[in-house]
């Protein structure tokens, strides 16, 4: 167990809807961070936080938006939802910025229908 | 763009057997390198984080080293067994920013 929530585990949901992502960080961890993994590819990049501001952001679509709150829970929202929007959806979570190892959580599976 | 490239995409590999495989990276504004072993079913698991040039770091009978001028790094298992059978993952870091970015992976298959 790495320490990282993520809420729900499993989510289906039809095109067009709009879903909330949940991540709750390891204790004393400061940083968030998001990640998309789709289909045959690789974990991408999407925001990241850092003790409540935005730090760094991927190619995170104009449909989606997150935030860290000020106990450090993130949320990750997705809207007007695409059939390619499927996918697993990881947080991790880490005590610093750079140089400091990520934790991941179990992520949340997208199945947008 | 930061592009960090992961070599083998896959390899299998005999029980008992040592092997290596690469990440490549940005050599410019380098700031850390991360690996992480991800297991089917599971969220990936760091095994270690570098930050200085000609850093080498080992657990167990994973080890891993790094050169920044250069932009690569390799990792090492020695002896395979069949729990290490996993995806490995390299991620960068740059300077500027916190963006962990990773590459795709080496997928690691042990054959009994």
């Amino acid at each position: 167990d790495s320490g990282v929530t993520q809420t729900p585990k499993h989510l289906i949901t039809a095109t067009g809807q709009r879903v909330t992502l949940r991540c709750s960080p390891r204790s004393g961890d400061l940083s968030v961070y998001w990640y998309q993994q789709s289909l045959d590819q690789g974990l991408q990049f999407l925001i990241q936080y850092y003790n409540g501001e935005e730090r760094a952001k991927g190619n995170i679509l104009e449909r989606f938006s997150a935030q860290q709150f000020p106990d450090l829970h993130s949320e990750l929202n997705l809207s007007s939802l695409e059939l390619g929007d499927s996918a697993l959806y990881f947080c991790a979570s880490s005590v610093g910025t750079k140089g400091t190892e990520a934790f991941f959580g179990q992520g949340t599976r997208l199945t947008v229908v | 763009i930061l592009n960090v490239e992961q070599s083998p995409q896959s390899l299998h590999v005999q029980e008992g057997d040592s092997t290596n495989f690469t990440c490549s990276f940005p050599s410019s504004n380098f700031y850390a390198l991360h690996w992480y072993r991800w297991e089917t079913a599971k969220s990936p698991e760091a095994l270690f984080v570098m930050t200085l040039n000609g850093d080498e770091k080992k657990k167990g009978r994973i080890s891993a080293t790094l050169n920044t001028k250069e932009g690569y790094s390799y990792l090492y298992i020695k002896g395979s067994q069949p729990e290490d059978s996993a995806t490995y993952l390299c991620a960068f870091q740059a300077n500027r920013d916190d963006k962990i970015i990773f590459g795709k992976g080496t997928r690691l298959h042990i054959l009994p």
